[in-house]
């Protein structure tokens, strides 16, 4: 199995802040690296697809980046409606991070 | 825009079966599109359960402890799960998900809202 991991597991950030989430792979998984937000009560949201594309609809205050184990999703400058979790997914072998929850400090 | 709308029973016995339906509004079952499950027990992580496509090929995850299958109906443009023999394990909120099969790779953007199924005598 392919294990994944994200640090940190909780942040607290400002409006305006620019905040990195970073993903761990424990094998090589090449670009094979989606990124999700989701907020209490509803279904994740895909933001970024193949480690760094931009999911249609999605603002480009988000951006991704990595290839390999290690993956960082970045918010350029934090909106309101951005505080949740944010979830990496590997799609080698299909499976998700556990996980960062985002508030607001 | 593709819709994706969950249904079956919120409670199950231990031992017995899960079935959940996915009701697709908006597009056809037969499009281009790996067909999804997912669940995530309360608190806890997201867990891919298995994907089918209107050909009928499926692939599962490998490493779920219960017996699952696919199935799809084209003529309700609708797609289903069952889980049997559950436990308490078993209990989580299920959603069904999609993929376009154009993309390079799995991912799934476009989720319904998802069923909490319980487990419990």
């Amino acid at each position: 199995d392919i294990q994944m991991t994200q640090s940190p597991s909780s942040l607290s950030a400002s409006v305006g802040d620019r905040v990195t989430i970073t993903c761990r792979a424990s094998h090589n998984i090449g670009d094979r690296l989606n990124w999700y937000q989701q907020k209490p009560g509803k279904a994740p949201k895909l933001l970024i697809y193949a480690a760094s594309n931009l999911q249609s609809g999605v603002p480009s205050r988000f951006s991704g980046s990595g290839s390999g184990t290690d993956f960082t999703l970045t918010i350029s400058s934090l909106q309101p409606e951005d505080f949740a979790s944010y979830l990496c997914q590997q799609s080698y072998r299909s499976s998700f991070g556990p996980g960062t929850r985002l508030d607001i400090k | 825009q593709v819709q994706l709308h969950e249904s079956g029973p919120g409670l199950v016995k231990p031992s017995g079966t899960l079935s959940l339906t996915c009701a697709v509004s908006g597009g056809s079952i037969n499009s281009s599109t790996w067909w999804s499950w997912v669940r995530q027990p309360p608190g806890k992580g997201l867990e891919w359960i298995g994907e089918i496509y209107h050909s009928g090929s499926t692939n599962y995850n490998p490493s779920l402890k219960s017996p699952v299958t696919i199935s799809i109906d084209r003529s309700k443009n609708q797609f289903s799960l069952k889980v049997t023999s559950v436990t308490a394990a078993d209990t989580a909120v299920y959603y069904c998900a999609t993929t376009p099969a154009t993309t390079k790779y799995q991912n799934f953007d476009c989720w319904g809202q998802g069923m909490l199924v319980t487990v419990s005598s």
